[in-house]
């Protein structure tokens, strides 16, 4: 079945480091996906998306980018900062079934000063 | 535009207990879907509306039903509260017009049940 496998939190970088969320997908056929961002006791929002193969989505600074050969879409960010500490969710859609989400279980980011 | 609203924001019930989530969206959007979030598990979807007058179970929809009111409302129901429905529930929305369609979330409704 379609299934999406996040890397574990929670993650702790320092303001200024390098991140990486790693995301790996199971679906047949082209998905869509994207990564969703949670900040403390909000909803959650869409962070960016990729709709094909090869297909580079980005906002705020990250970026992701979708890799059928490998079946991955990681989540990177040059710089992080304290603002950005929030749960990350991948997720795919499959072109054939609505507009139902199938999400990882999140990871948590938290940068410090 | 306030977007997706859910009523209540928190709510204690007794095993056993009925209660109705509420959500509305001011989108005119067609797709409505409610998720339950536990920890570790990201979300689930338990049952979702492509457009007025219908809907679908998802995931997870035993010991829950829906209505989709109008294009506006989808509430969630549940008829007789159990410790295993202790959950965050979020609303979405969404126009669903293809693969890029974007879903719109809710603030949540944090639910224990006792």
């Amino acid at each position: 079945g379609n299934s999406v496998t996040q890397m574990e939190g929670p993650v702790t970088l320092s303001e200024e480091a390098f991140l990486t969320i790693n995301c790996t997908y199971t679906a047949t056929g082209y998905p869509s996906l994207f990564w969703y961002v949670q900040y403390p006791g909000e909803g959650l929002q869409l962070l960016l998306k990729a709709t094909k193969a090869d297909d580079k989505g980005s906002n705020k600074g990250f970026e992701a980018t979708y890799r059928k050969e490998t079946t991955s879409f990681h989540l990177e960010k040059g710089s992080v900062q304290v603002s950005d500490s929030a749960v990350y969710f991948c997720a795919l859609r499959r072109g054939n079934q609505g507009g139902k989400l199938i999400f990882g279980q999140g990871t948590e980011l938290s940068v410090k000063p | 535009n306030a977007g997706v609203t859910q009523t209540p924001k928190f709510q204690v019930l007794k095993t056993g207990q009925s209660m109705t989530l509420q959500c509305a969206q001011d989108m005119n959007h067609n797709s409505m879907y409610w998720y339950r979030q536990d920890p570790g598990m990201g979300l689930r979807l338990i049952y979702y509306s492509a457009s007025e007058g219908t809907t679908d179970k998802g995931e997870v929809p035993n010991g829950y039903n829906v209505s989709r009111l109008n294009k506006r409302e989808f509430s969630l129901r549940l008829e007789s509260a159990a410790p295993s429905q202790t959950s965050v529930y979020f609303c979405a929305s969404s126009e669903d017009r293809g693969r890029a369609d974007t879903q719109y979330f809710g603030p949540g409704t944090r639910l224990t049940v006792l």
